[in-house]
């Protein structure tokens, strides 16, 4: 069974980091391309970031690009998402996802998301 | 690239059909999704390539659509169908989510 387990959400004051971790299981890890979706409270999913399946390749939402960094360990099966500089509006509920299969395709497996609140 | 949805909340009864729009602002040939999500839950792909069903998903769904307009259409609401639904862009970044379309019980 696929199970993407998210973790290290909490409470950060503006300008504070935080670092967010998806522990995949039930799959071959180093084959699937990854990403983060978040949601703020009451709003819609907005995309964040991208990383191939060799973690060469990432991509980010101009919205957090230069503040977010996402990394992944092949061996370990763990993505991660590095966040600084974070602000208000970084508020929301983050998902780990995992694309359907190689190449262009959408996300067929979500975590259960891990809530980040940025307040002072 | 741009994903817009209409409407943006529509009221329907169990067993109509009903159609929600996505358009995007540029061709992105026939990579679009939708996904549903319910209150507190986490979204479910239903649909990619614009018209291929993901397992699992019932027939009453389905999706048309290429370059930048898509429909999805629901024939025969069930009361587990109604959720927010979301279309996505997926062929390269970024790859927006529309606004969302909240289908609620009249």
């Amino acid at each position: 069974e696929v199970q993407l387990v998210e973790s290290g959400g909490g409470l950060v004051q503006p300008g504070g980091s935080l670092r967010l971790s998806c522990a995949a299981s039930g799959f071959s890890f180093s084959v699937y391309e990854m990403g983060w979706v978040r949601q703020a409270p009451g709003k819609g999913l907005e995309w964040i970031s991208y990383i191939g399946h060799d973690g060469v390749v990432t991509f980010y939402a101009d919205s957090v690009r230069g503040r977010f960094t996402v990394s992944r360990d092949n061996v370990k099966d763990v993505m991660s998402l590095q966040m600084n500089s974070l602000r208000a509006e970084d508020t929301a509920v983050y998902y780990c996802v995992r694309d359907l299969h190689g190449g262009a395709t959408p996300f067929e497996y979500w975590g259960q998301g891990t809530l980040v609140t940025v307040s002072s | 690239i741009q994903m817009t949805q209409s409407p943006a909340s529509l009221s329907a009864s169990v067993g109509d059909t009903i159609t929600i729009t996505c358009r995007a602002s540029q061709d992105i040939e026939r990579y679009l999704a939708w996904y549903q999500q319910k209150p507190g839950k986490v979204p479910k792909l239903l649909i990619y390539s614009a018209s291929t069903l993901y397992a699992g998903v019932p027939s009453r769904f389905s999706g048309s659509g290429s370059a930048t307009e898509f429909t999805l259409t629901i024939a025969g609401l069930q009361p587990e169908d109604f959720a927010t639904y979301y279309c996505q862009r997926y062929s390269s970044a970024p790859r927006t989510f529309g606004p969302g379309t909240k289908v609620d019980i009249k």
